[in-house]
């Protein structure tokens, strides 16, 4: 069974300091896609990060980077330099290679602190 | 940029009323999907289709239906609102795994209220 967790619900980062965002998955596809999403509170999901499962690097988007363990199945998010806009929800999504579906985790409430 | 419109940003329905949803990609995917989105639950799907005129149900069909009469639109039909249907719905599609970028695109979103 696919499947996404993400164990904190809500997370409190300081202005200007980095934060990770936990989250751990669950397949049995061969060749997978990791995927981070932010959805401000206005409702859009904006696309973040991809991980592909045989990527040898991390994948790293600007303040955003992946921290991909595939033995231990995690892809935590860590956004550095916190921002005041980077409050939102963040969302975690796995994509296997045998079907077309996408799964997402429940999420995870990031408020930044000035 | 790959785009996908959903109609109705807000809408309000009363119970019983039909409720169509549209979404339309302009980026030619093979996959639509339509997902809801309530709060503690993260989004859950409703359905996805693959191809024109196809479709398969996802974790909550119950209450929905779906049309896919073109590749570019994904419909979403409520067939008789009911309260419990009050929820934010979001419109996505991607390439077939493998086809290209394998990320999944969505539209901004349609706050459903029924009363």
């Amino acid at each position: 069974a696919q499947k996404i967790t993400q164990t904190q619900p809500g997370m409190f980062v300081q202005e200007k300091e980095a934060v990770t965002l936990d989250c751990t998955y669950d397949t049995s596809d061969p060749s997978y896609g990791l995927f981070w999403y932010k959805q401000p509170s206005s409702g859009e999901m904006i696309f973040l990060i991809y991980q592909g499962s045989y990527d040898q690097q991390n994948a790293t988007e600007g303040r955003y980077s992946l921290n991909f363990q595939k033995a231990r199945k995690s892809a935590n998010l860590v956004i550095s330099a916190s921002q005041l806009g980077d409050s939102a929800m963040y969302f975690c999504a796995m994509r296997g290679n045998t079907g077309n579906q996408f799964y997402f985790g429940t999420g995870t409430s990031l408020t930044v602190i000035p | 940029d790959v785009k996908v419109t959903q109609s109705s940003r807000y809408l309000v329905k009363r119970t019983g009323e039909k409720v169509f949803l549209e979404c339309v990609q302009d980026m030619d995917h093979e996959n639509m999907f339509w997902y809801r989105q309530d709060p503690g639950l993260g989004l859950r799907l409703i359905y996805f289709s693959y191809d024109v005129k196809m479709k398969e149900k996802g974790d909550i069909p119950e209450g929905y239906s779906v049309s896919r009469e073109k590749k570019e639109r994904f419909s979403l039909i409520l067939e008789s609102a009911s309260t419990n249907q009050t929820s934010m719905y979001l419109c996505a599609s991607s390439l077939t795994w493998g086809a290209g970028r394998n990320t999944i695109y969505f539209g901004e979103g349609s706050w459903l209220t029924v009363v």
